[in-house]
């Protein structure tokens, strides 16, 4: 299995309060991605990092900004949680373009 | 764009039936790769297949197969005989950037005993 570690695994916010997610690689991959699964839409990608400092917006980022200081960290951060940002939050890591992703464990985020 | 859409919302069959999940995509580029990922109800995402858009034969893996078709657009997944452990939700997925996969909305598969 890939050596990816999201943590926390579940958080229970309040809304308007920053959380953080954490993702964490231990392949030296590339490329890291963070994507939000909801039903009926299968995964939509909210940012990805195409190496240290170099990141760039997926299909939904409004809400979220990411940061990577380093090759195995890939941080989503949310400023102001909204309810509409419930959701299951997976990171994911490829090794190089147009290779499969693996995917970590996910984040279940409720906000209340 | 790009688009991955997979009709089938929910599928239910009884076991050894034999199944295919649709795959349906749109890009206007020609140069790309379409996956299969299995997410069991342990809520992990594991990775089936990987193709890319100049190699249209079909790939067989055991009770797994899939069938790629350029002239529908079209990357169809069939399970064969299939068990209980095969219950799970299916995506689908394009990338034609590189770095960007665009999943499909995925079809869950119920396999009753």
């Amino acid at each position: 299995d890939a050596g990816i570690t999201q943590s926390p695994r579940h958080k229970v916010t309040e809304t308007g309060t920053p959380v953080t997610l954490r993702c964490h690689q231990t392949e030296n991959h590339r490329y890291m991605y963070w994507y939000r699964q909801d039903p009926g839409h299968g995964l939509r990608l909210i940012h990805y990092s195409y190496g240290v400092k170099d990141t760039d917006k997926g299909e939904v980022s409004d809400g979220y900004s990411v940061s990577r200081s380093k090759t195995e960290d890939f941080l989503l951060t949310l400023e102001s949680a909204t309810s509409s940002q419930t959701s299951v939050y997976f990171c994911a890591i490829s090794g190089d373009r147009f290779t499969e992703a693996f995917f970590g464990q996910g984040t279940r985020l409720t906000v209340v | 764009a790009q688009k991955v859409t997979q009709a089938q919302t929910e599928i239910s069959v009884v076991e050894k039936e034999d199944v295919t999940l649709d795959c349906v995509y749109e890009t206007r580029d020609t140069t790309y790769y379409l996956f299969w990922y299995k997410q069991p109800p342990s809520g992990e995402l594991v990775f089936l297949i990987r193709r890319n858009s100049f190699d249209e034969q079909n790939e067989i893996s055991g009770r797994y197969s899939w069938n790629f078709q350029k002239s529908t657009s079209s990357f169809n997944f069939t399970i064969t005989a299939s068990q209980v452990v095969d219950s799970a939700v299916y995506f689908c997925a394009l990338d034609n950037y590189g770095q960007n996969f665009v999943f499909g909305p995925g079809t869950r598969l119920s396999v009753l005993p």
